[in-house]
C-alpha cells in the first residue's frame, strides 16, 4: 500500500518570503502522479500542482514549484514570494497510474505572517 | 459550469438518525468519490464509482452506502449516525486519462 508523509504539521513564513514544504512518499510502483492540495479556511479543496512521475520536470505554476526526486521518492513544494492568502492546510496526494484513489498525507498548515 | 456541488453544507444528526448527502457533477465526469475528513488529518476514502451503475469500498466504507445510478449523481446514504462519523464529508470527481480530481464544497456533519 502507499503512504504519504507529511513531515511539517505547522510553518509559518513571512509576507514575500518563500517558503518549502516536504512530503514523502512510498510506493513500488513506477508509474505514477504526484498533487499537491490547497484547503483554506473556507474548507474547498483546490489543486495546486501536479507532477506526472515519469516526467524529469519539475512542474511548474505560477508562484508554486516542486522539487520532484523520484529516487528519493521526495515531492516538495516551494510557494515564492508568499501571500497572506497561500495562508491554508497544504496536503500532498499520490495516485499509481491506473488506480482509482488518492492517497494523502495529513497535511501542513501554513501560516503566511504580514 | 458549477463543478461539484454537494449539500448540505451543515447538518447536525441525532445518534441513530439517518440521512443521504447529494453530490451532484456537472463535468461528464466518469469518476467519483466520497471522502471524510475527520481533525488533523488527511482525507479518507469512503466509496467510489466508475461510472453509473458501479460502486466500490474505500478505506473506510462501514456505516455508509452509495448508489450511482446517473453520471451526475453519486449520494452517500448514513445509515443509523454514530459520534464517530461527526466528519466533514467531501464529494469528488475526475475523468477518464487524468488523474486529478475535484472537489466539492464539503458537509461538516455532526452526531451527537
Amino acid at each position: 500500500a502507499q503512504t504519504v508523509t507529511q513531515s511539517q504539521p505547522e510553518m509559518s513564513v513571512q509576507e514575500a518570503e518563500t517558503v518549502t514544504l516536504s512530503c514523502t512518499y512510498d510506493t513500488s510502483e513506477n508509474n505514477y502522479y504526484l498533487f499537491w492540495y490547497k484547503q483554506p479556511p473556507s474548507r474547498q479543496m483546490i489543486l495546486v500542482i501536479r507532477q506526472e512521475a515519469y516526467k524529469q520536470q519539475n512542474a511548474t505554476e505560477n508562484r508554486f514549484s516542486v522539487n520532484f526526486q523520484k529516487a528519493a521518492k521526495s515531492f516538495s513544494l516551494k510557494i515564492s514570494d508568499s501571500q497572506l492568502g497561500d495562508t491554508a492546510m497544504y496536503f500532498c496526494a499520490f495516485t499509481g497510474a491506473g488506480s482509482y484513489q488518492l492517497t494523502f498525507g495529513k497535511g501542513t498548515k501554513l501560516s503566511v505572517i504580514p | 459550469n458549477a463543478g461539484v456541488t454537494q449539500t448540505p453544507k451543515f447538518r447536525i444528526l441525532k445518534i441513530g438518525q439517518s440521512m443521504t448527502l447529494q453530490c451532484t457533477q456537472d463535468m461528464n465526469h466518469n469518476y467519483m468519490y466520497w471522502y471524510r475528513q475527520d481533525p488533523g488529518m488527511g482525507l479518507k476514502l469512503i466509496y467510489y464509482s466508475v461510472g453509473a451503475g458501479i460502486t466500490d469500498k474505500g478505506e473506510v466504507p462501514n456505516g455508509y452506502n452509495v448508489s450511482r445510478s446517473t453520471t451526475e449523481d453519486f449520494p452517500l446514504r448514513l445509515e443509523l449516525a454514530a459520534p464517530s462519523q461527526t466528519s466533514v464529508y467531501f464529494c469528488a470527481s475526475r475523468t477518464s486519462g487524468f488523474y486529478e480530481q475535484y472537489f466539492g464544497p464539503g458537509t461538516r456533519l455532526t452526531v451527537t
